[in-house]
């Protein structure tokens, strides 16, 4: 069966620093990757996803990167963290079938807190 | 036209009612539209979804309710329960090339009292 790590679970950075949140999916061959940000309260805003190595789209403009070093591997950065940076990031994974990978399977999620 | 606007915000219901969430669409070319439920502190889970070939499709206490005319949807939760207290987001996506994507609503907090 399938899994997908996320960690670290909960982080507090100070404002400033650099930040680093890994993702991996287990029991699946080239999956989609996804990064979700969900402020407090909030819905689900999709910040990167990926279709391949190194194939990364971005769909909000921020301080933000990502990047995928292996099939199983989605890697969230920034070089400096910002207070509105702070909220629960979900990684999330799919597979095409047929042509559609209408399904995404979430993450158990990050909690950070930018101070 | 990528949006999927839903409905209410949140929502109170008592032990032993049915909770109605709504979504609409502009998009004729989504043909998925599922339902993912989210606990506190958890990642959102898939609940129930249909395609625009039916109008109805039932698992258990939840309902999905499809009217392609109107492009609407709604999710309809029977005999609701404290344990169905949640976040829960209705999507909608198309059928394209790899980069697949699923369009979120901004999702309805429920709770149910006990």
């Amino acid at each position: 069966s399938q899994t997908i790590h996320q960690w670290p679970a909960t982080l507090v950075q100070p404002v400033g620093s650099p930040l680093s949140l890994e993702c991996t999916v287990e029991g699946t061959s080239n999956p989609n990757l996804y990064w979700y940000r969900q402020a407090a309260g909030r819905g689900l805003q999709l910040l990167f996803y990926s279709v391949g190595i190194g194939q990364i789209s971005s769909e909000v403009p921020q301080n933000l990167s990502a990047s995928r070093p292996q099939d199983r591997q989605f890697i969230l950065s920034s070089k400096k963290l910002l207070l509105s940076d702070s909220g629960f990031y979900l990684c999330a994974w799919s597979v095409s079938v047929t042509g559609r990978a209408d399904t995404q399977y979430f993450g158990p999620g990050t909690r950070l807190t930018v101070l | 036209q990528q949006q999927v606007k839903q409905s209410p915000q949140s929502l109170i219901v008592q032990k032993g009612g049915i909770s109605i969430i709504n979504c609409a669409y502009e998009n004729t070319a989504f043909d998925y539209f599922p339902w993912y439920q989210q606990f506190p502190g958890k990642g959102p889970a898939l609940l129930i979804a249909i395609r625009p070939d039916v109008s109805e499709k039932k698992e258990g206490r939840f309902t999905i309710s499809f009217n392609k005319s109107a492009k609407q949807f709604s999710l309809h939760i029977m005999d609701s329960q404290p344990g169905d207290s949640a976040t829960y987001f209705c999507a909608a996506s198309m059928r394209r090339n790899r980069d697949d994507k699923i369009i979120f609503g901004k999702g309805t907090r429920l709770h149910i009292l006990p």
